[in-house]
């Protein structure tokens, strides 16, 4: 069946460091989305991407979804403590709208 | 707008024993969806309903788990009988159709013992 596989699954960095998580599925998608969990809390929707070679850019975070339709990476500039949580790129199939959630990069930032 | 509401937010059973978790979504969204997220992980979704239909199902456990959406509006999951491997946090989102963002409400901890 249809996976979504991201990497890395942790990364910690130093405040002001730049930060990127990669996301890649088995098939072709529809359309990619992404959604940031605090700790304790539920996921949060940032962003969705649906045409092949998308570029969006929310403040300091850059979204980006591949010419294939089957991969897409979120970088975070300059991070700051407030970014620390865990961020899931999530796959849309064509026919149903179901979403694959992979399974998270946690991003810790030391100040 | 109100978000998404989910009760109980926290239910520790023994294992054996039956489960019911409760769903209102946003008012007017037709696709609400049922997620299983066990820590570290991604959340896995049980059940999507469009209106009062299921889409899909096909990663619900159907020996134990069932769930409703009858008048398209809120939504139960229960299960039964539970067992350790459920413990889990059980989120429900929903949105305004299928394929669009999705808006997560805080889920219910179940702890089996």
């Amino acid at each position: 069946g249809q996976q979504v596989m991201q990497i890395p699954q942790y990364q910690h960095v130093q405040e002001g460091e730049d930060f990127t998580t990669y996301c890649n599925s088995s098939t072709t998608l529809s359309n990619i989305q992404w959604y940031k969990q605090r700790p304790g809390g539920h996921p949060v929707f940032l962003i969705q991407l649906v045409k092949s070679g998308e570029v969006k850019k929310q403040k300091r975070l850059t979204f980006q979804f591949g010419e294939a339709k089957k991969n897409s990476s979120l970088h975070i500039t300059a991070t700051q403590t407030t970014d620390v949580g865990t961020y899931f790129c999530a796959g849309g199939s064509s026919n149903t709208g179901k979403l694959i959630f992979g399974q998270g990069t946690t991003l810790q930032v030391k100040p | 707008e109100a978000g998404v509401a989910q009760s109980p937010r926290y239910k520790i059973i023994e294992k054996r024993q039956s489960v019911a978790f409760w769903c209102n979504p946003i008012s007017g969204h037709a696709t609400l969806y049922w997620y299983q997220q066990i820590l570290g992980q991604g959340p896995k979704l049980l059940i999507q309903f469009q209106n009062n239909g299921v889409v899909d199902d096909s990663q619900l456990p159907k020996d134990r788990f069932s769930a409703e959406r009858l008048k398209g509006v809120d939504s139960t999951l229960k299960i039964q009988p539970a067992k350790l491997e459920d413990s889990a946090v059980y989120l429900c989102a929903s949105s305004p159709d299928k394929d669009q963002p999705q808006h997560f409400g805080d889920g219910t901890r179940l702890s089996i013992l």
